[in-house]
């Protein structure tokens, strides 16, 4: 079971629509993640927050937004996407400690986009 | 700067037999390691992590990889391969970065495991 739930787990849109992919997180970690994994490409950092501030954003189109509202929740954004955006998005979590990168992030099952 | 090599994208084993994904890191800092396994539509799951505590380390499911710092390497063994472990195996370095951790995905190994 995991302690990182994203909802919708399945969603299909038009380029046209705006949609948005919910992360929440009941481990009470303070860094939050997204991820991009696509067929046959290496998984993508998109965007990390930690304690509640956008602390890297990696060259992401500005179709996509995030939004953090507080330590447990995090939200993707989406409009205008196009096909080349169907993909897993994946959320993670992680128990930042200042100087230390050994806690593991926590992954949870993805929401699987697909863009018609 | 760390980047990771997973050298094989592919890896076929009878059900019994044992199980090695390689995988070699370069890093200017301290690393910790990490290997996750992905079922099919599903979410990366920690199958172990390296911190420096000991290099032999073990993970869940049987699986142990063991920390070979002149080699740069972070291999995955298990012993008797499973149905079960038919899935995709990543190796990860992370490294801190202020009040998070910097991380590193490899590409990942596809394991098929043949009845």
């Amino acid at each position: 079971e995991t302690g990182v739930t994203q909802t919708p787990r399945h969603l299909v849109m038009g380029m046209t629509n705006k949609k948005s992919l919910k992360c929440e997180q009941h481990l009470g970690h303070n860094a939050m993640y997204w991820y991009k994994q696509s067929a046959k490409k290496p998984l993508e950092l998109m965007f990390v927050y930690s304690l509640e501030e956008r602390v890297e954003n990696n060259s992401v189109p500005s179709r996509f937004s995030p939004e953090c509202p507080n330590s447990s929740h995090l939200f993707l954004h989406l409009h205008t996407l196009q096909p080349e955006d169907s993909a897993l998005y994946l959320c993670a979590s992680s128990q930042g400690v200042r100087g230390r990168g050994n806690q593991p992030q926590h992954f949870g099952d993805g929401t699987r986009l697909s863009i018609l | 700067a760390q980047s990771v090599t997973q050298l094989d994208s592919h890896v076929s084993v009878s059900e019994g037999t044992p199980v090695l994904l390689r995988c070699n890191y370069s890093s200017s800092y301290s690393p910790s390691l990490f290997w996750y396994v992905q079922h099919p539509n599903k979410g990366l799951q920690l199958l172990l992590k390296y911190t420096s505590a000991a290099t032999l380390v073990k993970g869940i499911n049987g699986f142990e990889a063991e920390f070979k710092k002149s080699e740069t390497s972070f291999h995955l063994t298990k012993p008797s391969a499973h149905m079960s472990d038919a899935a995709e195996y990543f190796c990860v370095v992370s490294v801190p970065s202020g009040g998070y951790q910097k991380v590193t995905f490899g590409t990942g190994t596809k394991l098929q495991v043949i009845p």
